[in-house]
């Protein structure tokens, strides 16, 4: 069981291009998340889906956007990178099933610089 | 608005025990996670809270008080292991899940 992955682990982009960051996880989850973490701020939630072909705007959707076409896929897409997107981010899923607590499983993150 | 604080920082000596506390203000709840995340790694899950009282797991424990909207994180015998942040995370009523900024929690020997 490789968990969340996340791909690629690092990028440097230059302002103005475009990026896709894919998310896999082989734990047959519904829900996946997709984060941003910054320095002294907690995680901010930027969309999330809770099934294959639904996808939802979360906290700071704008700038991005997602497609969730398998369960176990799920991708971000920067389509004009901005250096205010430079963050790490994270991609997670969980599972609402009876008895669980729903607690989200994190992929080890990607480092996006925008210059 | 919604609001999770967590003190930014604090240090402790290995062998000894620390509390971490957390205070929310949140529209609803549903629960209360604690995470925790080693510098450059992702969280990990360490506790769930829905209920008040205390949950004890191993040299973690985690405690609730809802009327209040409060939580506290206990790690007792400390280890130089245990150094990272721990997070903090309320389920609100749309089911979704505010995070605290964590606080990054220095073992010194």
């Amino acid at each position: 069981n490789a968990g969340v992955t996340q791909t690629p682990k690092f990028r440097v982009l230059k302002t103005g291009q475009s990026m896709t960051l894919l998310c896999a996880q082989d734990m047959n989850h519904e829900y996946m998340y997709w984060y941003r973490q910054d320095p002294g701020m907690g995680l901010r939630l930027i969309h999330y889906s809770v099934g294959e072909g639904t996808t939802a705007k979360g906290e700071v959707p704008d700038g991005y956007n997602v497609s969730r076409l398998k369960k176990q896929n799920f991708l971000l897409g920067l389509e004009s990178a901005a250096p205010s997107q430079t963050s790490v981010y994270f991609c997670a899923s969980s599972s609402p099933e009876r008895g669980s607590y729903n607690e989200q499983f994190f992929g080890p993150g990607t480092r996006l610089t925008v210059l | 608005g919604q609001n999770i604080d967590q003190p930014t920082e604090m240090t402790a000596t290995e062998g000894a025990i620390v509390q971490i506390n957390c205070t929310y203000q949140t529209s609803g709840f549903n629960g209360l996670f604690w995470y925790q995340q080693h510098a450059g790694e992702a969280p990990t899950f360490l506790s769930y809270n829905v209920l008040d009282g205390l949950e004890e797991k191993g040299r973690f424990s985690s405690f609730l008080s809802r009327s209040k909207g409060y939580s506290y994180l206990l790690l007792k015998e400390l280890q130089m292991k245990d150094s990272a942040s721990y997070l903090c995370a309320v389920i609100d009523s749309n089911y979704q899940l505010i995070w605290g900024a964590g606080t990054k929690l220095i073992i010194k020997p």
